[in-house]
């Protein structure tokens, strides 16, 4: 399958710290990226979908100003959390489409945040 | 609303035994049906996808579908611990050119010794 790169896997941040989180697509190129956030034995929650050289389409009640979303190029899409406080603490995992005209998704591996 | 609806488990099967995970949708004109398979702590994996009615295999995975009663399966034959982990189906709903799956919460499948 399709190869979707995360960076970082892991990290520890103060609170009112920001953190940039970055999604690759390593053998394709991806005109549409996802972003997830999945708490703890809960399902995967939609926060936006990021398209190549357009805004976000954020889902309702995630906070556009508090998880910024670029996606400048085909093969990159970075998460931004700004400010970031002790409840945003969770696994952010991004996910692509390969190619147009096709809807399956892969993810990447994921990343665990967790803000002190 | 459309929904994606799972029963949660855990399902417990010893080794060796067939899984049979299921999945129910609401969007009657649904076109794409996915099933994921995550472990503990890790990303989603893609398993299969099927899009027409009847059955899919591929390798020890059959996945089937059933669009007149709602609903799409999984099956593991041969179920080995290896296969311990939660089971997510995804669903694509019909309005145009969305690409936007929605999930269940999925299936919590145990492999047994």
């Amino acid at each position: 399958g399709a190869v979707v790169s995360q960076h970082p896997s892991r990290v520890i941040c103060k609170s009112g710290t920001s953190v940039k989180i970055e999604c690759r697509s390593l053998d394709f190129q991806a005109t549409t990226m996802f972003w997830y956030r999945q708490f703890p034995k809960q399902s995967l929650m939609l926060m936006a979908t990021s398209n190549e050289g357009s805004k976000a389409t954020y889902e309702q009640g995630v906070e556009k100003d508090k998880f910024l979303i670029n996606h400048a190029s085909l093969t990159l899409s970075t998460l931004t959390v700004t400010s970031a406080h002790p409840e945003d603490s969770s696994f952010y995992i991004c996910s692509a489409i390969v190619g147009v005209g096709t809807d399956t998704q892969y993810f990447g591996p994921g990343t665990r945040l967790t803000v002190l | 609303q459309k929904e994606v609806e799972q029963n949660s488990g855990p399902l417990s099967v010893p080794e060796g035994a067939i899984a049979s995970l299921n999945c129910t949708y609401s969007d009657r004109g649904s076109q794409s049906f996915f099933w994921y398979r995550q472990y503990s702590g890790k990303s989603p994996e893609l398993i299969m996808f099927i899009y027409s009615n009847g059955d899919k295999e591929d390798g020890r995975f059959t996945a089937q579908l059933n669009k007149a009663s709602q609903y799409v399966s999984l099956l593991i034959r041969d179920s080995q611990p290896s296969d311990s982990a939660t089971y997510l189906c995804a669903v694509i709903p019909k309005s145009g050119g969305s690409y936007i799956p929605t999930f269940g919460r999925g299936t919590s499948l145990i492999v047994h010794p």
